[in-house]
């Protein structure tokens, strides 16, 4: 079956780094997907990885690794703003996104 | 990209009652679907709403309960029937405009509704 585990909850310093893992388990793969949920809003397209290595994209990169089943969302120098829920998400068989629970993220000052 | 419009945005119903939530979107899209997301959880799949079709809904989620249209390729309405506090949640539209079946998710801003 489909599984994806993540922190429940971090909390990191303004202007430090921080990285949320991510692993999954899945039937097969296609590829990985990271969104940002503030509080009471929607959820935001962050990344997608599907092969392995490191993509970055300003601030924020994801890692991947398909043999270890393994992914993680790196944020530098971090700003209250940054405080959300990142989720993590794979595809399944029928292409449908399978969500983690997300890990809620606090920035402190 | 797509921009989704969804309304209304809240609103505390009545335990028994049911409300119908709309979804819009700006450009013709395939894929659409209807995610609920309870308090402090993750999201869930409800169903994929599928245009002059039925839609295909999620194992827990029956026709039903979350009656499902999508008249067109830009609209789609998810009616939550016969209220319970249990369906206190965030419902979600999001849809896939890309080509290709891995493309990313869009989402409309959700439907906040609390039934006393």
């Amino acid at each position: 079956g489909q599984n994806i585990d993540q922190p429940t909850e971090m909390t990191a310093t303004e202007g430090a780094i921080v990285q949320i893992n991510c692993t999954y388990q899945t039937s097969g793969f296609n590829g990985l997907f990271w969104y940002q949920q503030h509080a009471g809003e929607a959820p935001t397209f962050l990344s997608y990885n599907v092969l392995d290595g490191l993509e970055e994209k300003g601030r924020f990169s994801s890692f991947l690794s398909r043999s270890k089943g393994y992914s993680y969302l790196l944020l530098k120098e971090l700003q209250m703003k940054d405080s959300a829920s990142y989720l993590c998400a794979v595809p399944d068989s029928n292409y449908q996104l399978i969500w983690g629970a997300g890990t809620k993220l606090i920035i402190k000052p | 990209s797509a921009v989704i419009s969804q309304k209304p945005s809240r609103d505390i119903c009545q335990r028994g009652t049911s409300l119908t939530i709309q979804c819009q979107v700006d450009s013709q899209v395939t894929m659409m679907f209807w995610y609920r997301q309870q308090p402090g959880q993750s999201l869930t799949l409800i169903a994929t709403a599928n245009q002059g079709s039925e839609a295909t809904y999620e194992s827990g989620f029956v026709i039903d309960k979350f009656p499902i249209s999508r008249p067109n390729l830009t609209f789609s309405t998810l009616t939550v029937s016969n209220m319970s506090p249990e369906d206190s949640s965030i419902y979600l539209c999001s849809v896939k405009p890309g080509h290709g079946e891995t493309g990313e998710l869009f989402f409309g801003e959700g439907s906040r509704l609390t039934v006393l």
